[in-house]
């Protein structure tokens, strides 16, 4: 079946402008997870959704970030007044939330560009 | 000090020898760890996940957890140039819900 997808793969954008990141969650999982991946780290924990609520947004780095899943599934996140520190890969991840770690896949990312 | 730390590397090994892959951390909460492999412009993808302290052998990769020493590993024998990629390894607290927390990833390279 198909996997967690991310469109679009890339986006440049000019400092101060507004993005919106989609995610495609695998169809069923409940559990949706934002990361951000800056070059030569690790993914960092952004906001997990359980359902259509944040259940910890905990990671967000401040009020230019938000994410919403309206109806459970494809998730959007949107950074306004984006900073050339913004630029990075911006993961998506889905689990099923009886599987546990074990079942949490990984999409391709979107790469945002801050110029 | 951050929460989880592994060693960048580089490491270069030659096809066929054992690799030897590291973290550390500091939250003794942790009892969910996993490996990742994460291919070139690709999203990380689960290798193993292991719960609480032990070992967990899956084909040509083990994993090893040691809770009292707040050390894992990750073994790969007979490694094949297919296996050249970064490999992260992340940790959470709970089962559902918690939140990864990864380390920076070492780059491997298996030279035919």
């Amino acid at each position: 079946g198909a996997g967690v997808s991310q469109t679009p793969s890339n986006k440049v954008t000019e400092k101060g402008k507004y993005v919106e990141l989609r995610c495609d969650p695998i169809s069923g999982h409940t559990a949706l997870y934002w990361y951000r991946q800056s070059l030569g780290q690790g993914p960092e924990f952004l906001i997990y959704f359980q359902g259509t609520g944040a259940a910890d947004d905990s990671g967000l780095p401040n009020d230019r970030f938000f994410a919403v899943r309206p109806e459970g599934s494809v998730s959007t996140l949107k950074i306004q007044r984006t900073e050339r520190g913004d630029s990075a890969v911006y993961l998506c991840a889905s689990s099923d939330i009886a599987g546990g770690p074990g079942t949490q896949y990984f999409g391709p990312g979107t790469r945002l560009l801050v110029l | 000090q951050k929460e989880v730390e592994q060693d960048p590397g580089p490491l270069s090994v030659p096809e066929g020898a054992i690799v030897s892959l590291n973290c550390t951390y500091s939250n003794s909460a942790f009892q969910y760890f996993m490996w990742y492999r994460q291919y070139s412009r690709k999203g990380p993808e689960l290798l193993m996940y292991t719960y609480s302290s032990g070992n967990k052998e899956d084909g040509r990769f083990t994993a090893q957890v040691d809770k009292s020493s707040k050390y894992i590993s990750l073994f790969i024998r007979d490694s094949q140039p297919s296996d050249s990629a970064t490999y992260l390894c992340a940790m959470s607290a709970g089962s559902n819900g918690n939140q990864f927390y990864f380390g920076t990833g070492t780059s491997l390279t298996v030279i035919p």
